[in-house]
């Protein structure tokens, strides 16, 4: 099945600097990227998701990358905010077969004021 | 509308005692997805129905844990004779899914925080 690794587990940055979360898969099949956001004591929501056949996907301050050759993608957030501070993760799946989703183990994202 | 649903949102229980979690998908959606995370934990895929295929079981724990679906909608998730390490949140999500056009986008319920004391 579906190994998803994602990296660092915590990271700390100043309010205003950017923050990037890497995550590597191990499905070459895999076609679908979505990115979760859950803020403390909620449910996970999808911030953003990527598709196998474009390698750059951007909404406002946040972007994604694919690098299906190397079977990793990325989650760029730029100008951090407080209200960025939450856990993300990220997760792959091969719709065109099943949907089931293969998460990572979660980055804690803080940022300091 | 109406947004995933979860009951209880909160159950302790003894060791030893059987629970049953129960999951109210969004209307219309096909798929529906359990998931367990343990504090500050990464989410755990326990079990995934799609229309009326065989439910995904491969995640399942143990043979303690069950689910079933009823009419293509809501969803009990049980867990038999519940150990310590059961506790956790367990969390539902559906979807709705069909076509090379629809992506793949699971709405989370609130969770079920279960403490098995």
């Amino acid at each position: 099945g579906e190994n998803v690794e994602q990296h660092p587990s915590t990271l700390s940055v100043q309010e205003g600097d950017s923050a990037v979360i890497k995550c590597t898969y191990s499905d070459s099949a895999s076609n679908y990227f979505p990115w979760y956001k859950q803020e403390l004591g909620k449910r996970p929501q999808l911030i953003i998701d990527i598709r196998s056949n474009v390698g750059e996907k951007k909404d406002q301050r946040i972007a994604v990358t694919l690098n299906k050759t190397a079977k990793h993608f990325s989650l760029h957030i730029t100008e951090t905010q407080p209200e960025d501070s939450a856990v993300y993760f990220c997760a792959a799946s091969n719709w065109s077969n099943d949907y089931k989703l293969s998460f990572g183990a979660g980055t804690t994202v803080t940022v300091r004021a | 509308g109406a947004g995933v649903s979860q009951s209880p949102s909160n159950k302790v229980t003894e060791k030893g005692k059987d629970v049953e979690l129960r999951c109210d998908p969004i209307s219309g959606h096909t798929a529906l997805y359990w998931y367990r995370q343990s504090l500050g934990q990464g989410l755990e895929f326990l079990i995934y129905f799609q229309g009326n295929s065989a439910p995904d079981k491969s995640g399942l724990p143990s043979d303690r844990f069950s689910a079933e679906r009823t009419g293509g909608s809501v969803s009990t998730l049980t867990i038999q004779r519940t150990q310590q390490e059961d506790s956790a949140v367990y969390l539902c999500a559906s979807s709705l899914v069909g076509g090379r056009d629809f992506y793949n986008e699971q709405f989370f319920g609130p969770g079920t925080r279960l403490t098995v004391l």
